[in-house]
């Protein structure tokens, strides 16, 4: 099973709403990882989780939260976007562990989020 | 700089052609692994392939085939026979070396398959 869920699909907030995405994962990935696209980009890293702590934060503003209760779970915090921030938000998994040979990440559906 | 060029941007063919998709990377490293991925209009990002630095073994599975090739960092994929369900933005990436998570992603490759 390589499947990576995110809730919801479809999102629109207004600005000074809070809202937070979810993702889940259950093939026992120690990374996991939230991303950004915007309409004919490739997706821009934000966060990356291992091993259930923060190891990289691209430089993303305090408005974007993120939270991993435990090893499957990963939740994306959201409040006062703005509507610069409406996007496709990805978030992805894979194994940790550089000896392991297996470096793809495996990505959900995505959550279309609107801000207006 | 940019580590993964995809330099073609749309790319349409009609049913049943076959279509090549370029990736050329940069990296200093003796270490790394290249992807592909597809990119549906529904938006997710669909893993097809792997290719470690030490690997430059060929593979055909289906209708799809890659070709590394280390002496000219490049790392092209082949849809044989294409047909309207690969209409896609397909991207190259890459991965260096250990302590790193941060796919490098080309810019994608829209490919539309006109029936």
């Amino acid at each position: 099973d390589t499947e990576v869920t995110q809730t919801p699909k479809h999102l629109v907030m207004g600005m000074t709403n809070k809202k937070s995405l979810k993702c889940e994962q259950h093939m026992g990935h120690r990374a996991m990882y939230w991303y950004k696209q915007k309409a004919k980009k490739p997706p821009e890293l934000m966060f990356v989780y291992s091993y259930e702590k923060l190891s990289i934060n691209e430089s993303v503003p305090s408005r974007f939260s993120p939270e991993c209760p435990n090893s499957s779970l990963l939740n994306l915090h959201l409040h006062a976007l703005q509507p610069e921030d409406s996007a496709l938000y990805l978030c992805a998994s894979s194994q940790d562990g550089w000896d392991r040979g297996h470096h793809e990440q495996y990505f959900g559906p995505g959550t279309r989020l609107t801000v207006t | 700089a940019q580590k993964v060029t995809q330099a073609q941007t749309e790319i349409s063919v009609v049913e049943k052609e076959d279509v090549t998709l370029d990736c050329v990377y940069e990296t200093r490293d003796t270490t790394y692994y290249l992807f592909w991925y597809k990119q549906p209009p529904s938006g997710e990002l669909v893993f097809l392939i792997r290719r470690n630095s030490f690997d430059e073994q060929n593979e055909i599975s289906g209708r799809y085939s890659w070709n590394f090739q280390k002496s000219t960092s490049s790392f092209n994929f082949t849809i044989t026979a294409s047909q309207v369900v690969d209409s896609a933005v397909y991207f190259c990436a890459l991965i260096e070396p250990p302590g790193n998570n941060r796919l490098a992603f080309g810019k994608g490759n829209q490919v539309v398959v006109i029936p």
